[in-house]
């Protein structure tokens, strides 16, 4: 059983351009958390989806970023037009229940850099 | 500020040693989660203790809850090299949707 698997591991793109950070949550996981880590910090919630369903998303900036867990295939978060201030690493957790009430699995993060 | 705020921020020790550090939280919580990060890793579930637990054990680590000071705290007994890492603290909150992490304790351990 295949833990989260995220990809790219790690992405660079241009200011201006689109990045897409992929996570596939382990086998028989259906909730999907993404969180983002500034260096020497800890991690601050973006947003929690199930599948087909934003459950949450108070931590998503207004603009420019997006998330969604379609029926089929991996979560995706996607950032447009990315600016430095995004460079960050971002992790995606799995759990096969509802919220935070039992361990979430995470994966190795993307690293995002913004050049 | 932010619900979960470990302390101390760094902790350098010797093998063999043990090392604790602490964690303070804001708000009502079902649970807490303590997690470890490797340097430019993922995150590792270590313990979860819930609401109605006061401590818990698991190897060589030692969970409190507090929930009445609204504190806990993560004790690793004999210290290796290994354990050097980042160490976080998570609560759900009684909503319970999402985990809120603190800023973490890096821990050292010396050989």
């Amino acid at each position: 059983n295949a833990g989260v698997m995220q990809n790219p591991r790690h992405l660079v793109r241009r200011r201006g351009q689109e990045a897409r950070l992929r996570c596939s949550p382990m086998k028989g996981h259906s909730h999907v958390y993404w969180y983002r880590q500034l260096p020497e910090e800890g991690l601050k919630f973006m947003v929690y989806l199930q599948k087909e369903n934003i459950i949450d998303e108070s931590g998503m900036p207004k603009e420019r970023f997006s998330a969604e867990f379609p029926k089929e295939g991996p979560s995706i978060l996607r950032i447009q037009q990315v600016v430095r201030g995004d460079s960050a690493a971002y992790f995606c957790a799995s759990s096969p229940s509802q919220g935070a009430r039992t361990e979430a699995f995470f994966g190795q993060g993307t690293r995002l850099t913004v050049v | 500020s932010q619900q979960g705020e470990e302390d101390p921020q760094a902790l350098s020790i010797q093998e063999g040693e043990n090392a604790t550090m602490n964690c303070s939280y804001k708000t009502s919580i079902n649970n807490l989660q303590w997690y470890r990060q490797n340097s430019g890793r993922g995150l590792v579930h270590l313990i979860l203790i819930r609401s109605n637990e006061r401590e818990k054990h698991s190897g060589r680590l030692r969970v409190t809850l507090d929930t009445s000071k609204k504190s806990s705290s993560l004790l690793i007994t004999a210290s290796r090299a290994a354990d050097t890492a980042s160490y976080f603290c998570a609560t759900d909150g009684t909503a319970g949707n999402k985990l809120t992490f603190g800023g973490g304790t890096r821990v050292l351990v010396k050989p």
